[in-house]
């Protein structure tokens, strides 16, 4: 089936402490994933990407990992700052028939303290 | 840099009646996508569009409708709406070559009273 899901609904971390939240695939087929942040009132803000030939991309304070054989999706973010307090999304591409479909995996809301 | 951009921003409407939601794409972007994100949900697809042709499908109920014009804007159509369509609505734009990350507006919040 098409499904994105993710470990943790909320996750806690100290300021200046590293992030790490994870995302679980089911569709073998899809092979673009990226990682959106969503703040409160505002649509998705995209971070980061990944295509499936690579298992690991780095941006500013974000690394994104890919593990296709376990499909597993991971970002973490470096030195986490209370702007980066908001919810987390993975996203998957499924190509049916050429078009394009994102599929949204239910997200991990950050919370980080002070 | 221009973004999607989305109107109205705030929608009240009551039962049965019907509503119109617009979006503007990110200049160059050839396909569309629609989403609904009820509270503390993630966002569902509903519908895309690529040079103004439906591309794809997902959730959309039967009294909605959309499309895209000439000028590439999109618009969704509800009719006979529910107090379960009360939501946030996406649009997100991106360019048709593959692999292109979609970029979301901020949403229309419709309630439906």
């Amino acid at each position: 089936g098409e499904s994105v899901g993710l470990h943790l609904p909320t996750l806690s971390v100290q300021e200046g402490d590293n992030s790490i939240i994870n995302c679980a695939y089911s569709n073998s087929a899809s092979d673009y994933f990226i990682w959106y942040k969503q703040e409160s009132g505002k649509g998705p803000q995209f971070i980061i990407d990944i295509r499936s030939n690579m298992d690991k991309r780095q941006g500013q304070r974000v690394t994104v990992l890919l593990n296709k054989t376990v499909k597993h999706l991971s970002l973490q973010i470096a030195a986490t700052q209370p702007g980066d307090s908001a919810v987390y999304f993975c996203a998957e591409n499924i190509t049916p028939s050429g078009t394009y479909k994102y599929i949204f995996g239910t997200g991990t809301r950050l919370k980080v303290l002070a | 840099a221009a973004g999607v951009i989305q109107s109205p921003r705030h929608l009240i409407k009551e039962k049965r009646e019907t509503a119109t939601l617009k979006c503007y794409p990110i200049p160059r972007h050839d396909t569309v996508y629609w989403y609904q994100q009820g509270p503390g949900q993630d966002p569902q697809f509903l519908i895309s569009f690529y040079e103004k042709m439906q591309s794809d499908k997902g959730s959309i109920p039967d009294r909605f409708s959309a499309q895209q014009f000439s000028d590439y804007h999109s618009e969704l159509n509800m009719s006979s709406l529910e107090l379960g369509d009360s939501a946030l609505y996406f649009c997100a734009s991106s360019l048709s070559s593959y692999n292109s990350p979609l970029h979301f507006g901020n949403g229309t919040r419709l309630t439906v009273t």
